[in-house]
C-alpha cells in the first residue's frame, strides 16, 4: 500500500479559480505534513506546513488537515499562471519525510 | 551558507565507474537527507542523518550506495559499480531539526551511459 498517494492530474484551472489539491496518508501515527512545489527542472520548495487538524492559512494558500480521515488539502485562491506547476504532499513518517508522486497543476490565462 | 549547496550540478559516467555526489547543508541544520528523483517519478527517501546518531539508511536501494556526513556537516554519496538504473537527480536537503520542513538544494544530475 502506498503511504502518500495523490491524483497526478493534470489538474487545469482557469486564471483566478481556487485550485483544490488533495492527498491521502496511510500511517496514523504521522504528525507532520507538508505541501512543496515543483517547477520543471527545478528542485521541490516548501510552501506551507500543517501540524494539527483543522485549516492554516498564508497568503493564497489555505492547507486542510484532517487526521481522523488521513486527509490533507491544499487550496489555492485567485490561482495564477506562476502557480502552473508539481505539487507534492509530504508526510513525516518517523524519520524523513515521505512524498507523494505530486499532483501537476495547469493555470490557463 | 544561505542555502543548501550541491555538486557537481551534472555528471555523465560510464557504466561501471564510482561517482562522489556532494552536499554542504545550511549552517547549523543538524539534519541532512539524499532523495533521488528519476524522470517522471516522486522523490525517492535514500538516507537521513541527524546529529551525531547513527544514520537511517533503510532507504538505499542496494550495498552500492552509501553516504556519510564528517563533521555534522558536508556529506557525500557515493555510488560504486554504477548501473544505467541509477541515472536520476540527486537531492540533498536539510533542517533545523529532523522531523522539520526541509530546504533543497538544487541536485545533481547523474547520468550513466
Amino acid at each position: 500500500q502506498k503511504e502518500v498517494e495523490q491524483n497526478s492530474g493534470p489538474l487545469s484551472v482557469p486564471e483566478g479559480a481556487i485550485a483544490s489539491l488533495n492527498c491521502t496518508y496511510s500511517d496514523r501515527v504521522s504528525q507532520s505534513f507538508f505541501w512543496y512545489r515543483q517547477y520543471s527542472g527545478k528542485s521541490p520548495e516548501l510552501i506551507m506546513s500543517i501540524y494539527s487538524n483543522g485549516d492554516k492559512e498564508d497568503g493564497r494558500f489555505t492547507a486542510q488537515l484532517n487526521k481522523a480521515s488521513q486527509y490533507v488539502s491544499l487550496l489555492i485562491r485567485d490561482s495564477q499562471p506562476s502557480d502552473s506547476a508539481t505539487y507534492l504532499c509530504a508526510v513525516n513518517l518517523r524519520t524523513a519525510l515521505i512524498f507523494g508522486k505530486g499532483t501537476t497543476l495547469s493555470v490557463s490565462s | 551558507g544561505a542555502g543548501v549547496s550541491q555538486s557537481p550540478s551534472n555528471k555523465v559516467t560510464e557504466k561501471g565507474k564510482d561517482v562522489e555526489l556532494r552536499c554542504d547543508p545550511i549552517s547549523g541544520h543538524t539534519a541532512l537527507y539524499w532523495y533521488r528523483q528519476s524522470l517522471g517519478q516522486g522523490l525517492e527517501f535514500l538516507i537521513y542523518f541527524q546529529g551525531n546518531s547513527a544514520p537511517d539508511k533503510s532507504g538505499l536501494p542496494s550495498d552500492r550506495f552509501s553516504a556519510e556526513r564528517t563533521g555534522g556537516s558536508v556529506s557525500t554519496l557515493t555510488i560504486q559499480r554504477t548501473q544505467q538504473e541509477d541515472s536520476a537527480v540527486y537531492l540533498c536537503a536539510s533542517s533545523l531539526v529532523g522531523g522539520d520542513g526541509y530546504t533543497f538544494g538544487s541536485g545533481t544530475r547523474l547520468t550513466v551511459v
